[in-house]
């Protein structure tokens, strides 16, 4: 069965700066879906990135990026010019395929220090 | 607005009582569904469905039932509630399971439910 690891609980990052959250899966397929979906306290979810695993290039959307190892089966997420409002929880989480179930992990909590 | 409506918000309650959460979206939308949420666990899956008539079965099913007899609803129900369903629930939608760059899962804002 797929499983997903956030072996980050909680970290903190000074604003302005940059931190990388880890996540990584486990799965015998060779082509699915990853995200880090981003939880203020408002509890609202809020899709941050989207990565297909057939494309070699990593995904990136302004200030996020990820770091996509097919084969160590990591997908970690690099916030850079760190900012208060980036401050949530953070989930990775993995699907198959189109139509199927989706799996997250854990969460990572982060914490901005102005 | 594209929106995810999910009623109630909160919800407190006793064992045994039956209780439906309620989820309705307005963008035509063929894939739904439910999660809870869990400190430490994060989301998981409870049910999804791919189009009308068709759910099926997440990675914690026990307990709960639903349907999608319409494309915009997918309810949530709870036959017997107990403490152990005690949790944050969700319902997303979108037009695939992942989404894609233009059209991610839409979440609804949550549903907190207390079962005493």
């Amino acid at each position: 069965a797929q499983t997903v690891t956030q072996s980050q609980p909680e970290m903190s990052v000074q604003e302005a700066e940059t931190v990388t959250l880890s996540c990584t899966y486990d799965t015998s397929e060779s082509d699915y879906y990853l995200f880090w979906y981003k939880q203020p306290p408002s509890r609202q979810m809020i899709l941050v990135i989207r990565q297909e695993a057939y494309k070699q290039q990593n995904a990136t959307e302004n200030r996020f990026s990820v770091n996509f190892q097919k084969a160590a089966k990591s997908f970690s997420l690099k916030i850079s010019d760190s900012q208060l409002g980036d401050a949530a929880m953070y989930f990775c989480a993995y699907l198959k395929t189109s139509y199927d179930k989706v799996i997250f992990g854990p969460g990572t909590s982060l914490s901005v220090i102005p | 607005e594209a929106q995810v409506t999910q009623n109630p918000r909160y919800l407190i309650t006793v064992t045994g009582k039956k209780l439906t959460v309620t989820c309705s979206q307005n963008m035509n939308h063929e894939y739904m569904s439910w999660y809870r949420q869990d400190p430490g666990l994060g989301l998981r899956q409870i049910y999804y469905s791919m189009n009308v008539e068709v759910t099926d079965k997440g990675d914690v099913p026990e307990g709960y039932k639903v349907s999608r007899k319409e494309k915009r609803n997918f309810p949530l129900i709870l036959e017997s509630p107990s403490p152990n369903q005690t949790s944050l629930y969700f319902c997303a939608s979108s037009s695939s399971a992942g989404g894609n760059s233009n059209q991610p899962q839409h979440f609804g804002d949550g549903t907190r439910l207390s079962i005493l």
